[in-house]
């Protein structure tokens, strides 16, 4: 079983619904949560950033974390179809640990 | 301000040669991570730098795999006697810090073993 376990999709929706992206994991000593946005062909970007349970906004971006149930959601409101990417959901075990924990990421197309 | 580079941005090569893959992080960031991507594994862990010092290097697949950090900068990842189940996208990543501060990301370089 993978440590972090995300659906890997694809998913199309359009343009101006809600998108919900989730991931679940088995360790629960995750302490930090990420978002990253890769578009083709190029390297993720950091969307969100969350720190234990709890929710936190960006614009259109909400990131969700529920340490009981060790699930986390991205939701993106009004979507447009500059969202279109591929998704990864991202943790860290504890500061100081070296690495990032991955899903395999959810392919996401927002169809005008 | 410059991002992180990687070079080269693709690479073919024939099993049993050995590849070199350069990252530049950004100037000031203190941490360099490798990562390995695969077609519907998403991002694998190799191995993380703090300056030059090498602290975890449990991510690397095998022995033919190593890397090397050098003024606090630069960093190569060397895949000897490559084999196909190499092929995979290799990113680079860096952060101020370390591992809780925020990691951005090369482009990556796309490695092909024919």
């Amino acid at each position: 079983q993978k440590e972090v376990e995300q659906d890997p999709g694809p998913l199309s929706v359009p343009e101006g619904a809600i998108v919900s992206l989730n991931c679940t994991y088995s360790n629960s000593a995750f302490q930090y949560f990420m978002w990253y946005r890769q578009y083709s062909r190029k390297g993720p970007e950091l969307l969100m950033y969350t720190y234990s349970s709890g929710n936190k906004e960006d614009g259109r971006f909400t990131a969700q974390v529920d340490k009981s149930s060790k699930y986390i959601s991205l939701f993106i409101r009004d979507s447009q179809p500059s969202d279109s990417a591929t998704y990864l959901c991202a943790m860290i075990l504890q500061t100081g640990a070296n690495n990032l924990f991955f899903g395999t990421g959810t392919r996401l197309t927002v169809i005008p | 301000g410059a991002g992180v580079s990687q070079s080269p941005s693709n690479k073919v090569t024939e099993k049993g040669k050995d590849v070199e893959l350069r990252c530049d992080p950004i100037s000031g960031h203190t941490a360099l991570y490798w990562y390995r991507q695969s077609l519907g594994q998403g991002l694998e862990f190799l191995i993380y730098f703090q300056g030059n010092s090498a602290p975890d290097k449990s991510g690397l697949p095998s022995d033919r795999f190593s890397a090397e950090r050098t003024g606090g900068s630069v960093s190569t990842l060397t895949i000897q006697r490559t084999q196909q189940e190499d092929s995979a996208v290799y990113l680079c990543a860096s952060s101020f810090a370390g591992p809780s501060e925020t990691q951005y990301f090369g482009p990556g370089t796309r490695l092909l073993v024919l």
